[in-house]
């Protein structure tokens, strides 16, 4: 079945520690791309990849670090989270950035205490 | 920068009713998406509109993407409890590449 994982599903954590959430996709897919969703304010772009070894900035990165060694996996990092990282987490793939729809994970429910 | 904004933001439905919610953008645009949320759910791609003017239909949704490329509706027909969630459109800039999602409409429907 063609998908997105992400893992955890939920995750609660301590302010500071370094923590990953795991994105992989099956659909060989070039591009791949991480969101927030908070209420009131949709889905942001956090980081985005064109492909391997190509990462980029979305809107929100301030906080965040990425990795695009593999096609498949796009792993998320959070090096030291705040509690202003409490937030859902998607990640994305599309076979192109703009013209293709995309296919989102099941998301990631993150609380940092 | 580019921006995408839908109306309403919240849109209470008695089932059985047709509404319609809208996307604008300030910008021209190349393509434009549309995504159903699921309460819990995760976004799930609808469909995508490329031409000026373009109608397209799934079932009981009709889709629509301005003839300036500006803006683009959704209209369902006779709401049913299982269109409950989130819609959200998302914009390509003209010239461009990057996707660019709106706030959302919230359908809530009554039975």
């Amino acid at each position: 079945e063609a998908q997105v994982t992400q893992n955890p599903r939920y995750l609660i954590t301590v302010t500071g520690k370094k923590l990953t959430v795991t994105c992989s996709q099956n659909m060989n897919h070039e591009y791949m791309s991480w969101y927030r969703q908070d209420p009131g304010l949709g889905l942001r772009q956090i980081y985005y990849s064109m492909n391997v070894e190509v990462t980029d900035k979305g809107d929100v990165p301030e906080g965040y670090k990425v990795s695009r060694k593999e096609k498949r996996n796009f792993p998320l990092i959070l090096e030291s989270p705040s509690p202003n990282q409490t937030s859902l987490y998607f990640c994305a793939s599309s076979l192109r950035r703009d013209s293709f729809g995309y296919t989102f994970g099941s998301g990631t429910r993150l609380t940092v205490v | 920068g580019q921006q995408v904004m839908q109306i309403p933001q919240y849109q209470h439905v008695q089932e059985g009713e047709d509404f319609t919610t809208y996307c604008n953008s300030s910008t021209t645009l190349s393509n434009i998406q549309w995504y159903k949320q699921r309460p819990g759910g995760h976004p799930v791609f609808l469909i995508q509109l490329v031409k000026s003017g373009e109608v397209k239909k799934q079932k009981r949704l009709t889709f629509q993407f301005g003839e300036a490329k500006k803006n683009s509706s959704l209209h369902i027909t006779a709401t049913q409890t299982t269109d409950v969630g989130t819609y959200f459109c998302a914009g390509v800039k003209a010239a461009g590449n990057k996707l660019t999602f709106g706030g959302g409409t919230r359908v809530l429907v009554k039975p």
